[in-house]
């Protein structure tokens, strides 16, 4: 199985700040890697899906990029809603695997 | 618009065998996959199982030999059931619609607890 490894688990940041999520890959998965975020209510919906491309509605200042083993999600400016779990998931093999999660914390 | 619910018992005694439904609405489970992912109290993501809209289907190799994914495309309804259950199988459970490669449309989840 791929194993998903995600920096930091979690991050104090403030609003306005830019932040950057982490993901490292067993091994190499081609760019097949996907963003999601989980609210505190447990709902959870799709940020990014193939390494950097944005779903429909979500804002311009989430983007993702990466190769390779290792990806990552940037938020340019937080907003109040962006305070949530974070979860990269790779779809080169199955099983799918999905990082450890990020925890994003207002400072 | 695209809806997946599940549905189920909410505690479930050790050994026994859980059941889970997912009710779809929005879209045909012939033209999409319906996958399941849990999520241990306190933790992270882990995924299931799925069944692909041919019928086939795939199960984590982990949970492989206590899962049986099916589904009923006339009544839009994808079943999980698992048996053998343990107290590390105490978790939320999501339905998910995966669509061009992610997932695209969640439940809100159901939480399943193993205790005597």
């Amino acid at each position: 199985d791929i194993q998903m490894t995600q920096t930091p688990s979690s991050m104090p940041a403030s609003l306005g700040e830019r932040v950057t999520i982490s993901c490292r890959a067993s091994q190499g998965i081609s760019n097949y890697l996907n963003w999601y975020q989980q609210k505190p209510d447990g709902t959870i919906k799709p940020l990014i899906y193939y390494t950097s491309n944005l779903q429909s509605g979500v804002p311009s200042r989430f983007s993702g990029s990466g190769s390779g083993t290792d990806y990552s999600l940037t938020i340019s400016s937080l907003e109040p809603e962006d305070f949530a779990m974070y979860y990269c998931q790779q779809y080169d093999s199955s099983p799918w695997t999905f990082g450890g999660g990020t925890k994003l914390e207002l400072k | 618009q695209v809806q997946l619910k599940e549905s189920g018992p909410g505690l479930v005694q050790p050994s026994q065998t859980l059941s889970l439904t997912c009710t779809v609405s929005g879209f045909s489970l012939t033209s999409n996959s319906v996958h399941w992912v849990r999520q241990p109290p306190g933790k992270g993501l882990e995924w299931v199982g799925a069944i692909w809209s041919g019928g086939s289907t795939d199960y984590n190799s982990a949970l492989k030999s206590r899962l049986s994914i099916s589904r009923d495309t006339s009544k839009s309804q994808v079943f999980l059931k698992m048996n053998s259950l343990q107290t590390e199988d105490t978790a939320i459970y999501f339905c998910t619609r995966y669509d061009n490669n992610y997932f695209d449309y969640w439940g809100q989840g159901v939480m399943v607890t193993v205790s005597s």
